[in-house]
Parts: C-alpha cells; sequence; structure tokens
C-alpha cells in the first residue's frame, strides 16, 4: 500500500462523541487526501492537504476538519459523529514522483457510529 | 465540474474472454484519466493512467485502455480474463491543473471459471 498506514482499521463509536482517524505515509509525498467509500457513491473527497498546514475542502466536508501538522500526518476528525457518517474512510497521497498525478491509496479504516 | 460515469454496475464474463469495463467523462480542457482495482477489503491499487501521447495504455496485471477523446471516453480492456481479476474497479478523471480526482460509481467484474 504505498507505505501508507492508516489507524485504526477499525472502529465502532456513538452519536455524538468526537473521533480522529490518522493518515501515516513513509513517501515524503506533498498531497494527502481523505476519501468516504459508500456503496453507490464510489469514492467521495471529504478534504486534501497540499503541504504542513496547507488544506483544503473536498466534495463532501461537512461535519469532518483535517489537520497537517507534519508532512507524515494527516488527521481526519469528526466532532460529533453522526449515523450517516457511517462510512470507510481511505486515505491517499501523491507526490512529485508521479508528476503529482496518480494517488496511492491506504487500506482503509471502517467507521461504524451508532 | 468534471465528473465520471461507469454505466455498468457489474459485468459478467467467462475467464479467457476478453473483457471491457466502460468510463465515460466530463473534463474542462485535457483530461488526466485512471483506473483503479478494488479487491475486498483493500485499498484501491493503481492499474494505469492517461496523460497524453499513445491512446492505448498499458498497465499493471494485463490490463490497458483506449482513450478516444471524441467519444469523451476511457474503457478498461484485457484480452483474456482471468478469475483472480474478479474486482471492483474504478474509473478516475482529473483537468489538467486541478489536484482532485473525481471517481466514477465503480463497476464490479465478475470472472467465472
Amino acid at each position: 500500500d504505498a507505505g501508507i498506514t492508516q489507524s485504526p482499521r477499525h472502529k465502532v463509536t456513538e452519536t455524538g462523541t468526537p473521533v480522529t482517524l490518522r493518515c501515516h505515509q513513509t513517501e515524503n509525498h506533498r498531497y494527502m487526501y481523505w476519501y468516504r467509500q459508500d456503496p453507490g457513491h464510489g469514492l467521495r473527497l471529504i478534504h486534501y492537504s497540499y503541504g504542513v498546514k496547507d488544506t483544503d475542502k473536498g466534495e463532501v466536508s461537512d461535519g469532518y476538519s483535517v489537520s497537517r501538522s507534519k508532512t507524515e500526518d494527516f488527521l481526519l476528525t469528526l466532532e460529533s459523529a453522526t449515523s450517516s457518517q457511517t462510512s470507510v474512510y481511505f486515505c491517499a497521497i501523491s507526490g512529485v514522483r508521479q508528476g503529482g498525478y496518480e494517488q496511492y491509496f491506504g487500506p482503509g479504516t471502517r467507521l461504524t457510529v451508532t | 465540474a468534471q465528473s465520471v460515469a461507469q454505466p455498468e454496475d457489474q459485468v459478467n464474463v467467462a475467464e479467457g474472454n476478453p473483457l471491457t469495463v466502460k468510463c465515460t467523462y466530463s473534463v474542462s480542457g485535457n483530461p488526466y484519466l485512471f483506473w483503479y482495482v478494488q479487491y475486498p477489503n483493500r485499498g484501491l491499487q493503481f492499474l494505469l493512467k492517461y496523460i497524453t501521447g499513445d491512446n492505448l495504455v498499458k498497465g499493471s496485471y494485463g490490463f490497458e485502455a483506449e482513450f478516444n477523446k471524441s467519444q469523451t471516453s476511457f474503457h478498461l480492456k484485457k484480452p483474456s480474463a482471468l478469475v483472480s481479476d474478479s474486482a471492483l474497479y474504478f474509473c478516475a478523471v482529473r483537468d489538467g491543473t486541478g489536484n482532485m480526482l473525481t471517481f466514477g460509481g465503480g463497476t464490479r467484474l465478475m470472472v467465472k471459471p
């Protein structure tokens, strides 16, 4: 999985609780992305980062925040989890070595909000 | 806004037969096109890309894709399917200036022995 790890891999949480997912890369790539995957919707971009402390919103950013204090780590936070945020979350990276084009994905985090 | 359509939710093919998974796109400017494969409980794996050059692009595991600008299509193909090719396939597009990929909804490929 191209030097990308995600933690935790599985999490069950209750509605209203905060949740933080972590993405860690060892490739020193500039760009990092958070997606969610839901049946019938493919992958949808939540937020992305183009450098340390530089982030921007994606297609489905409501209810999510991100932070990137180091090149290797990109955190996704659900401030107050809702059942509609039950999903599989994928982190991806891309960088100059690929010309900044294709993205490489982590193994995913399955989040269940009860 | 850019978009990708994968018109078939599922494609069934017999082992040894050729396979095609369809993808059409909409983007302003020159498209950068990608195919990814996802096996159960795994992340997406990059298969191939079209940036510029030859319309027929070769990728991993014997897959290839044909870029057709007039039809705005980027269909994935393989001359002889294997049972192990059974997986979920995603087409994606980005424009020449952005950093965001837009994915299609995915096509499940089922290869039967």
